[in-house]
């Protein structure tokens, strides 16, 4: 059981440049979210997904797009990456029971 | 509006002390959720506790507990004899019941020396 997973961890762009981030659950949870982190400004919510075929912006989704084709799976996509986007990027999925977040372990993305 | 404030950015402490985080929100929702996550220095985000707004039981794990009071929203975290594998950013988080959206407080650094 490998929980949340995100590939890749580390990650290098240009400005410009375009990526997707992909996110993995094996709990079979229907709510999936992509956050960024952030120095002193905690988790920031970029979009999420109530279910395989829906998508929703959350509180800065600007520069962002998400798919979630796969009730597994969760891609967040930057179409033309910007320095501003250099930041830690966590996927979560939601037992819809207990409501707690599982979190992957980050990709560190950095826009030069 | 939705909020959760942790005023304190960073405390420090020597191992064995005691150490309350504080977390305070902010909803108009009468149903609730509110959690705590542990980040340690190896980054990932784990889950501690949830806490429902019917439910103002305080709670107690191990050396943990956690002080939930509507009348001042406030739901604080206690370590008791804290050790150094306790340090760590400690983030509180708030759902209301009818949206799927959580909002996280910008998180409390937690140093603990030896």
């Amino acid at each position: 059981n490998a929980g949340v997973t995100q590939t890749p961890k580390f990650r290098v762009l240009k400005t410009g440049q375009s990526m997707t981030l992909l996110c993995a659950q094996d709990m079979n949870h229907e709510y999936m979210y992509w956050y960024r982190q952030d120095p002193g400004m905690g988790l920031r919510l970029i979009h999420y997904s109530v279910g395989e075929g829906t998508t929703a912006k959350g509180e800065v989704p600007d520069g962002y797009n998400v798919s979630r084709l796969k009730k597994q799976n969760f891609l967040l996509g930057l179409e033309s990456a910007a320095p501003s986007q250099t930041s830690v990027y966590f996927c979560a999925s939601t037992d819809g029971a207990s409501l707690a977040q599982y979190f992957g372990p980050g990709t560190r993305l950095t826009v030069l | 509006a939705q909020k959760v404030t942790q005023a304190q950015t960073e405390i420090s402490v020597v191992e064995k002390e005691d150490v309350t985080l504080d977390c305070v929100y902010e909803t108009r929702d009468t149903t609730y959720y509110l959690f705590w996550y542990k980040q340690p220095p190896s980054g990932e985000l784990v889950f501690l506790i949830r806490r429902n707004s019917f439910d103002e039981q305080n709670e107690i794990s191990g050396r943990y507990s956690w002080n939930f009071q509507k009348s001042t929203s406030s739901f604080n975290f206690t370590i008791t004899a804290s050790q150094v594998v306790d340090s760590a950013v400690y983030f509180c988080a708030l759902k209301n019941s009818g949206t799927y959206k959580y909002i996280f407080g910008t998180g409390t650094r937690l140093k603990v020396l030896a």
